[in-house]
């Protein structure tokens, strides 16, 4: 099956910060997704993004399908950003469930 | 706007014990409904999927299964637990392919 994988899996940074979090993935898709755990474990639907990119808020996310892989940026990071984020891959389409990479865990410490 | 419901919260069962976690959509017909479980520290795989009354497709041989008796109603088991089955179990629904999570159920076997 498909393969994700994601980096770095542990980050660190101080409030305010810029942070890059990279997505790679081993076959064409149709759907990619990127959520947010919190510490709560609920999913937080942050971009559907199998290609191009998207804008929201301090939050943009950008996928080159050609190359197989997608970026979420993260700007002047809040503590309230802290948690788990997941890049989830859907290579084929309609009823197809996601696979998930194993995350990226984000500490912003104040 | 679709809502998606999980109970119960929280559980904790003794191994050997029968399991039932009920997942319901609202808002939504005839929506592709997912279990996915989550094993401490790690990312989400994806157990079940069904895209419509009594069709049910199993992505891993397991100790569980599903069932889906109704259009809105997504229902997880298990005749006897075991120490493995714990984790945090999740369940989504399809949205013009984006997929949306519910808050999960926290299971504990002991």
């Amino acid at each position: 099956g498909i393969q994700v994988e994601q980096s770095p899996p542990d980050l660190i940074l101080q409030e305010g910060a810029n942070s890059t979090l990279r997505c790679n993935f081993s076959d064409s898709v149709n759907n990619l997704q990127w959520f947010h755990q919190n510490p709560w474990g609920q999913l937080i639907n942050l971009f559907y993004i199998p290609s191009g990119t998207k804008q929201n808020g301090r939050l943009s996310a950008t996928t080159v399908a050609t190359e197989r892989y997608s970026l979420l940026y993260i700007s002047s990071s809040q503590t309230t950003d802290s948690g788990v984020y997941f890049c989830a891959v859907d290579p084929g389409g309609g009823a197809d469930g996601l696979t998930f990479g194993k995350g990226t865990h984000l500490i912003i410490q104040p | 706007s679709q809502t998606i419901h999980q109970w119960p919260a929280t559980l904790v069962q003794p191994v050997g014990s029968p399991l039932s976690l009920e997942c319901t959509v609202e808002g939504t017909s005839n929506p592709n409904l997912y279990w996915y479980r989550q094993a401490a520290g790690r990312g989400l795989q994806l157990l079940f999927y069904s895209v419509g009354i009594g069709q049910i497709s199993s992505e891993v041989p397991q100790n569980l299964s599903a069932s889906r008796p109704q259009d809105r109603q997504f229902i997880l088991s298990s005749k006897k637990l075991l120490l493995s089955d714990s984790g945090f179990y999740l369940c989504a629904w399809n949205s013009y392919n984006e997929q949306f999570f519910g808050p999960g159920t926290r299971l504990t076997v002991l």
